[in-house]
């Protein structure tokens, strides 16, 4: 089936660690986005990328990084610098041409000890 | 992208209409409106948009104004499923492809009571 796959659903680290979450899709869509989401609060744009080896910040892109080698994949590392990366995170993907809509993954949670 | 303003929150009897407004009156000619609902910890997910006619799908009717400052987004028989936060976006569509920041506000907080 078709769809994207935020990976792991859960994820713990340590306060200073680096940690790079996981986002796949096979829709064969140009656009991946990533969205952070604090308890109760909207979600907020961190990066996105239209095509494969280019992306833009988002709104709150201090303290993250993503790559774009493929297509299918768009990688966030959540590095040290981010002050406060407990958070629910988001990645979507929609077809860069078109006008659709976005499609989400199911998120994942992180949370830093 | 035009900013949205949305009420943080709603309740609505289950199988009555839930009818959950959005302003977006910086709206230029060439944005489309979407909807998206976020039941508890899970992805946004996809309900319907438009540009200026009124939409309807199998979730939801869409009514937008007719200077397109405002919309409704319309649950003709609210289930205690529909319980969610509803987000309202605008967002261009460009012709000739190009980037797309898309953007979120709060949204709306419906919950739906038995």
């Amino acid at each position: 089936d078709g769809g994207i796959t935020q990976s792991p659903k859960y994820l713990f680290r340590k306060e200073g660690q680096n940690v790079t979450l996981s986002c796949e899709q096979n829709l064969n869509h140009d656009a991946m986005y990533w969205y952070r989401q604090d308890p109760g609060q909207g979600l907020r744009l961190i990066y996105y990328s239209q095509i494969v080896n280019d992306f833009q910040k988002g709104d709150i892109a201090e303290g993250y990084s993503v790559s774009r080698e493929k297509k299918e994949s768009f990688p966030l590392t959540v590095t040290s610098a981010q002050k406060n990366p407990t958070a629910f995170y988001l990645c979507a993907s929609r077809d860069g041409l078109m006008n659709t809509e976005a499609f989400f993954g199911q998120g994942t949670r992180l949370t830093v000890v | 992208d035009a900013k949205t303003t949305q009420p943080p929150s709603m309740d609505c009897a289950e199988g009555r209409a839930a009818n959950l407004p959005c302003n977006h009156s910086t709206i230029s000619g060439n944005e489309y409106v979407y909807w998206y609902r976020q039941i508890h910890s899970q992805g946004p997910q996809y309900i319907i948009h438009g540009l200026k006619n009124n939409e309807t799908n199998e979730m939801a009717s869409l009514i937008i104004t007719e200077d397109r400052k405002s919309s409704t987004l319309i649950l003709p028989h609210a289930t205690l499923r529909d319980t969610a936060v509803y987000y309202c976006i605008v967002r261009v569509y460009p012709l000739s492809g190009g980037y797309q920041k898309v953007t979120f506000g709060t949204g709306t907080k419906l919950q739906v009571i038995p």
